[in-house]
């Protein structure tokens, strides 16, 4: 099974600030990846499929990329409503369905 | 707009069961894919299982299989999850998830969840 992890597992930024997420996967994928968002006690929400295709209503200030092993979700400027947890998930075409660990983002 | 609401979290002794009920509003529910994953504290997604559009293809993760059940009742709305032999790992949140598929079958993804429904076992 492929397995993902993510980098850093805590960041610290401030609004306006640029940032960065990396997910890694255990060996080459030839599919896609997904990233979500967590808020404590919310629903998940989905933030970017395909690796690179925003979901709609979406802010563009989220953005994906990435291939083979390396895959990476950027924020291109922080907006105190992006304080949350990003987690990738790997879109296997059969089970298992894996995410990676989770990024914390807090407020500087 | 699209909505899922789950119920029927609680706490239960080892070896215990459950049952976990998805409701959702706001789309054809009957033409989607439904999965369940599950959070424990302080831990990672989990997927526990989907099922296909009329029930007729189910996948469950490893650490599941033989203990839970999922099931769907498209006339009624409603998505369900049977948890047996419950285990003290199995405590987490559970989240009802729909399904999406890549064009060309390249992979599947979850576009909207509900909040979740926290299930604790313990003795």
């Amino acid at each position: 099974d492929i397995q993902l992890t993510q980098s850093p597992s805590f960041l610290s930024a401030s609004v306006g600030d640029r940032v960065t997420i990396s997910c890694r996967a255990s060996q080459v994928i030839s599919s896609y990846v997904a990233w979500y968002q967590q808020k404590p006690g919310k629903a998940p929400k989905l933030l970017i499929y395909g690796t690179s295709t925003l979901q709609s209503g979406v802010p563009s200030r989220f953005s994906g990329s990435g291939s083979g092993t390396e895959f990476t979700l950027t924020i291109s400027s922080l907006q105190p409503e992006d304080f949350a947890t990003y987690s990738c998930q790997h879109l296997s075409t059969y089970p298992p369905i894996t995410f990676g660990p989770g990024t914390k983002v807090d407020i500087k | 707009q699209v909505q899922l609401v789950e119920s029927g979290g609680g706490l239960v002794k080892p070896g215990g069961s459950l049952r976990l009920s998805c409701t959702p509003s706001g789309f054809s529910f009957s033409d989607y894919y439904m999965s369940w994953i599950r959070q424990a504290p302080g831990k990672a997604l989990e997927w526990v299982a989907y099922i296909s559009f009329s029930g007729n293809t189910i996948y469950y993760a490893d650490s599941v299989k033989g203990r839970f059940t999922i099931s769907r009742d498209n006339a009624l709305n409603s998505v369900s999850l049977q948890l047996n032999s419950l285990r003290v790992e199995d405590t987490a949140v559970y989240h009802c998830a729909r399904l999406r598929g890549m064009p060309g079958g390249d992979g599947y993804y979850f576009d909207y969840w509900g909040q979740g429904t926290l299930v604790t076992v313990s003795s």
